[in-house]
C-alpha cells in the first residue's frame, strides 16, 4: 500500500543537539511539507518542497532546514537554533500534476520530539 | 495571508445527535480549496470532506455534510448521527492553488466529544 512513513516515532533531543526527522512517501506526489503542531493548537507550515532541489520557507522555518535530494523524500532537520523543539512534527504530500488543486495533501503518522 | 478562525474550541453531543462545527477563514483570493480533517487521539490526519471554491453545491460525504458560504468566508461541518467513534479534534484547512505552493492554513481545532 503506498503511503507516507515519518521516523522515529518519538525522539528526545539533548541541548545544542541537531536532530532529523524522515519523511518517506511512495506515492509518486509531488510536493512535500513539515508541519509542527504544539499541544491542543492547529498545524503551523515549516517548510515545503513543490519539486526536487528545491523547496521554500513556511511561516515558522527558523531554526529548521530540509533538503529535497529525491522526490520520495523530504528530511527535516531541528537545529540547536530551535530553542523550542517540543512539538508534534507532521509530514503531508500532495499529487500536483494535472492541477491537481483539489487533491488533498495525505499525513504520515507524525514525529513526537522532546527535550532531554 | 490567509487566516482560518474556528470560534469553538471544544463541543460535547450525545450519540446519534447532530453537531455543527463553525468555520470562518479570511482570504482574498478566488480561487481556493478548503477542508475539515479529523485527528483522533492517535494523531491521525484524517480527511472528512473537501470543497473547491467554484462550486456552489455543498460537499457531501456519508454523514458529514459542508454549508459552504463563499461570500460570508464561512465553511461548518456538520456531523450527523454522531458515533462514538467521531471523538477527536476537527480541524478547517484553507489551502491556496498549484501556483501557491498547494499551502495549507489550519485553524487551532474544535474538540468534539460523542457521549454513549
Amino acid at each position: 500500500d503506498g503511503g507516507i512513513t515519518q521516523s522515529p516515532k518519538y525522539l528526545f533531543r539533548k541541548e545544542g543537539q541537531n536532530v532529523t526527522l524522515s519523511c518517506e512517501q511512495n506515492l509518486n506526489h509531488d510536493a512535500m511539507y513539515w508541519y509542527r503542531q504544539d499541544p491542543g493548537q492547529g498545524l503551523r507550515l515549516i517548510y515545503y518542497s513543490q519539486i526536487v532541489n528545491d523547496f521554500q520557507k513556511g511561516d515558522i522555518a527558523e531554526g529548521y532546514s530540509v533538503s529535497r535530494e529525491k522526490k520520495e523524500s523530504f528530511p527535516l532537520t531541528v537545529t540547536s537554533a530551535q530553542k523550542n523543539p517540543t512539538a508534534f512534527y507532521l509530514c503531508a504530500s500532495i499529487l500536483t500534476g494535472g492541477g491537481g488543486g483539489n487533491q488533498p495533501q495525505h499525513f504520515g503518522d507524525g514525529t513526537r520530539l522532546s527535550i532531554l | 495571508a490567509q487566516t482560518v478562525t474556528q470560534s469553538q474550541p471544544e463541543m460535547s453531543v450525545q450519540e446519534a445527535e447532530t453537531v455543527t462545527l463553525s468555520c470562518t477563514y479570511d482570504t482574498s483570493e478566488n480561487n481556493y480549496y478548503l477542508f475539515w480533517y479529523k485527528q483522533p487521539p492517535s494523531r491521525q490526519m484524517i480527511l472528512v470532506i473537501r470543497q473547491e471554491a467554484y462550486k456552489q453545491q455543498n460537499a457531501t460525504e456519508n454523514r458529514f455534510s459542508v454549508n459552504f458560504q463563499k461570500a460570508a468566508k464561512s465553511f461548518s461541518l456538520k456531523i450527523s448521527d454522531s458515533q462514538l467513534g467521531d471523538t477527536a479534534m476537527y480541524f478547517c484547512a484553507f489551502m491556496k492553488t498549484k501556483a501557491a505552493g498547494n499551502k495549507l492554513t489550519f485553524g487551532g481545532g474544535t474538540r468534539v466529544l460523542v457521549k454513549p
